[in-house]
């Protein structure tokens, strides 16, 4: 079974930085390409940042470009979403999803995501 | 950006009634459309792709259909289960972009 666990998230100063990760598992991880998706309290859903499967196609929602990047390590099977100059607007649940194909495609499966609160 | 506008917000429906939900984007995503089901304290899950394909596990009574810019989420006979919000997203260019979500209510 296809399984995404994120992790790292927590509560950060504002201009702070945080690195998220989502272990893959049920899957060859090299072959898709995976997307970071958030929602902020009570709100819905945005896409922030998407890799391909081998790491040479990146985009970024405009909102986070500049401050977030993603990467991937396709020998540890893990998704990462370094996340700098953060402010009380980055303050969500970050899911990571896997896409359906190498290249894109839709969003077949979603981790339960990691909580991130900026605040002093 | 492509928007995507879902109506209505909220549609509060009895279990074994048939449930119609639309999607509205601003400009033609071909059949590049995914609808997700969100219940509290979870993440998404995936219903249909392509606009009318329905992802694995996922029960018939669970519709989609439409191509360009007007697309429906139909759920035939409501189960208890099926109350929680609902998502369209387009992913046909970037930035990939959701509805506001639709919310059904008992």
């Amino acid at each position: 079974d296809v399984q995404l666990l994120e992790s790292g998230g927590g509560l950060v100063l504002p201009g702070g930085s945080l690195r998220l990760s989502c272990a893959a598992s049920g899957f060859t991880f090299s072959n898709y390409a995976m997307t970071w998706v958030r929602q902020a309290p009570g709100k819905g859903l945005e896409w922030v940042s998407a890799i391909s499967g081998p790491s040479d196609y990146i985009y970024y929602a405009d909102s986070v470009k500049g401050r977030f990047t993603i990467s991937r390590d396709n020998s540890e099977k893990t998704l990462y979403l370094q996340m700098n100059s953060l402010s009380a607007e980055d303050t969500a649940v970050y899911y990571c999803a896997k896409r359906s194909i190498e290249y894109g495609g839709h969003f077949d499966f979603w981790g339960q995501g990691t909580l991130v609160t900026v605040s002093s | 950006e492509v928007v995507m506008t879902q109506s209505p917000a909220a549609l509060s429906v009895s279990p074994g009634e048939r449930a119609t939900l639309s999607c509205r984007a601003s400009q033609s995503v071909s059949s590049n459309l995914a609808w997700f089901q969100q219940k509290p304290g979870q993440g998404p899950r995936l219903l249909i792709y392509s606009a009318s394909s329905r992802a694995t596990g996922i029960p018939a009574r669970f519709s989609g259909s439409g191509s360009g810019t007007e697309f429906t989420l139909t759920i035939s006979s409501l189960q208890s289960e099926d109350f929680a919000v609902y998502y369209c997203q387009q992913y046909n260019s970037w930035p990939i972009t959701f509805g506001q979500g639709t919310r059904l209510d008992i």
